[in-house]
């Protein structure tokens, strides 16, 4: 069964750069047409989607986060990245990787890593 | 980017009782519609897709119909298990986007 799991650094400073990775096990990025997302969630509020990637490297992200945004795809570790340039305090955040579907036919989030928040203070 | 706007924000339920979630789209999305279910502290759990097709493993209690922009979650019999969040989320067009929410208390 699939198994998505987030790490990196739970505390930045603000105008760093966030940055987690997605290891994928029980399963290859590279041999399906999947998308692999990332998706945030601050604490006690909603969800947001903030962009995907294939494992040839084509990337869609959210226009709000795409000035800072940066996707990408390790497929020799079988793993995905999130950088997120300029943090502020607007970025701490529940962030979650997901599989996204093919875009094709498939547009939905499933399965999902656990989550690790991310703290954005000095 | 597309709206999505979920009713009511919050419903008190009871044991066995029906539930009904709305999710409004500010935009035709056709069939490109999910929910997911969140329990704290958990990721969101894919439940609904493609408006009304039950994910493989979730009980038979939930169903989900609509399409164009206008969209419900129907809960039957809640189990105590299901007294928690539910968003909806829609795949027509980039960004995906989801709806604010929707929690399920307990009566």
């Amino acid at each position: 069964q699939l198994h998505l799991q987030e790490s990196g650094p739970r505390l930045v400073k603000p105008s760093e750069t966030l940055s987690l990775t997605c290891n994928v096990s029980a399963g290859s990025i590279s041999s399906s047409p999947y998308y692999w997302d990332w998706v945030r969630q601050p604490p006690g509020k909603g969800l947001e989607w903030i962009g995907s990637i294939d494992y040839r490297g084509t990337t869609y992200y959210n226009p709000s986060l795409k000035s800072r945004v940066n996707i990408s795809v390790d497929t020799s570790k079988n793993q995905f990245s999130l950088n997120l340039s300029s943090v502020t305090a607007a970025d701490t955040a529940v962030y979650y990787c997901a599989r996204g579907g093919d875009i094709v036919v498939i547009r939905w989030f499933d399965p999902w890593g656990q989550g690790t928040l991310v703290t954005v203070s000095s | 980017d597309i709206q999505m706007t979920q009713s009511p924000s919050s419903v008190s339920a009871s044991i066995g009782d029906r539930v009904t979630i709305t999710c409004r789209a500010s935009q035709d999305v056709g069939n490109w519609l999910a929910w997911y279910q969140q329990k704290p502290g958990k990721a969101p759990k894919l439940l609904i897709f493609g408006a009304s097709n039950l994910q493989s493993g979730v009980p038979s209690r939930f169903s989900g119909s609509g399409s164009g922009t206008d969209f419900t979650l129907t809960i039957s019999n809640l189990q105590p298990e299901d007294f928690t969040t539910y968003y909806c989320q829609q795949a027509n067009s980039f960004p995906w986007t989801f709806g604010q929410g929707t929690k399920v208390e307990i009566k």
